[in-house]
């Protein structure tokens, strides 16, 4: 059964700072990963997918990398603002399956 | 920008009554996913939708679940019975054909709350 981990649970970082968030997962039978963002009771807006052939995706300040063979994922935020602040979400799609397996998540806070 | 939107945004039942959670998703997507979030916990999924019928679902979608498109645009989850541990954030997704590789994108969300 697949499980997805994040590390770390919350962070905390001053404005303009560079931060990497982890995602691990325990089976390498993937289709794809994806990358969300979630506000604070609101919805997941998706930032980045990357296919099990592919090694990083690239949009603005964010960048994703995938090793399947290892099971970890990273996302990359460049100069961060507090308009990041949110809970970063990594999702895997096993390819037994057409669902996602959620992470539990990153809350990441940038001050000001 | 085409999107996946629900309704409502939030809804309060009392334990033992039928709710109905719409979901409209981006026109031309085939396929459907519904999962959930109880509060502080992970995204669940419930089941994913396609071709007018159920094709994969989770265990947590049982026989007090279930899923229909009842015209060519709404999406919806009905719960027959509802309890009090089905408090929770229910989400909508959709995703282009095949399911496989694509990105599914989500809704906003409708919070249920069973009192």
């Amino acid at each position: 059964k697949q499980e997805v981990t994040q590390i770390p649970a919350a962070l905390s970082v001053p404005e303009g700072e560079n931060l990497v968030l982890n995602c691990s997962f325990t089976d390498s039978a993937i289709y794809n990963l994806q990358w969300f963002r979630q506000d604070p009771g609101k919805g997941l807006t998706s930032l980045l997918l990357i296919q099990s052939s592919q090694r990083e995706q690239t949009s603005g300040r964010l960048n994703a990398s995938l090793d399947k063979s290892s099971g970890r994922s990273t996302l990359y935020i460049a100069a961060s603002q507090p308009g990041d602040s949110a809970t970063y979400l990594c999702a895997v799609r096993p390819n037994y399956g057409q669902n996602f397996v959620f992470g539990p998540g990153t809350r990441l806070s940038v001050l000001p | 920008e085409p999107e996946v939107t629900q309704t409502p945004s939030h809804q309060v039942t009392q334990m033992g009554q039928e709710v109905i959670l719409r979901c409209v998703p981006i026109s031309n997507h085939l396929y459907f996913y519904w999962y959930r979030q109880i509060l502080g916990q992970k995204v669940e999924f419930l089941v994913s939708f396609y071709n007018n019928e159920i094709s994969e679902k989770s265990e947590i979608f049982d026989d007090q679940f279930s899923v229909e498109r009842p015209d060519g645009s709404n999406f919806t989850l009905k719960i027959r019975s509802t309890k009090l541990e089905d408090s929770a954030m229910y989400f909508c997704a959709s995703s282009e054909s095949p399911p496989l590789g694509n990105e599914q994108f989500f809704g906003p969300g409708t919070r249920l709350t069973v009192l």
